[in-house]
């Protein structure tokens, strides 16, 4: 089974509005990323927590992890028209070295 | 720099057909690996390579084989493709320098099996 799995799987908000996503994961990690998919192109890297940190910013980007608890989020701040995509968390395994995608939340930002 | 290049960008092949997806990427990272991804199942790692001349299975590596020609190059084969193959596949490559841990995509393969 994956190790990362998103919720909401969809999700439709109002421009301006927050959007926040999960993830979950379930083996030690040695740090958690979140990945952005435009309809039929390649991902992008978003931003990357390690597991020593709780909390990190990007611009209108904001993650938390939460390790007690094997589980992230993602919040978009001010969502636009064009953050619409699908996002991924991915976990680097602290065992072996790949990483692993969960099945993606379907972000829509109605404008 | 092309970053992560893939070819080709699409092909349709019979069931019982073999064909080699190839991938290279500029980067000059250790790291190579091969995603397939399905409509709501997100991306499924196939294979990975960790340095040159080193291969692993990753999620769903049955049907597949894979090549790390050198440290720039890393192809994946189906020997004989099966309509459950039909999907998108992904190649990436993996920097850990300075800090960041991040992968690389390429643009995808569109493959169909009929």
């Amino acid at each position: 089974s994956q190790q990362g799995e998103e919720d909401p799987q969809a999700l439709s908000i109002q421009e301006g509005e927050n959007a926040t996503m999960n993830c979950s994961y379930k083996t030690s990690i040695n740090n958690l990323q979140w990945y952005r998919q435009n309809s039929g192109r390649g991902l992008v890297h978003l931003i990357l927590i390690r597991s020593n940190e709780r909390e990190k910013h990007s611009g209108r980007l904001r993650v938390t992890l939460d390790t007690s608890k094997k589980s992230s989020s993602l919040l978009i701040t001010a969502s636009r028209a064009a953050d619409t995509a699908s996002y991924f968390c991915a976990t680097h395994e602290t065992s072996y070295d790949k990483v692993i995608f969960g099945p993606g939340t379907s972000l829509s930002v109605i404008p | 720099n092309a970053g992560v290049t893939q070819t080709p960008k699409f092909q349709v092949l019979k069931t019982g057909q073999s064909m080699t997806l190839q991938c290279a990427q500029d980067m000059n990272h250790n790291s190579m690996y091969w995603y397939r991804q399905d409509p709501g199942m997100g991306l499924r790692l196939i294979y990975y390579s960790a340095s040159e001349g080193t291969t692993d299975k990753g999620e769903v590596p049955n049907g597949y084989n894979v090549s790390r020609l050198n440290k720039r190059e890393f192809s994946l084969r189906l020997e004989s493709a099966a309509p459950s193959q039909t999907s998108v596949y992904f190649c990436a490559s993996h920097s850990q320098r300075g800090g960041r841990d991040t992968q690389y995509f390429g643009p995808g393969t569109r493959l169909t099996v009929l």
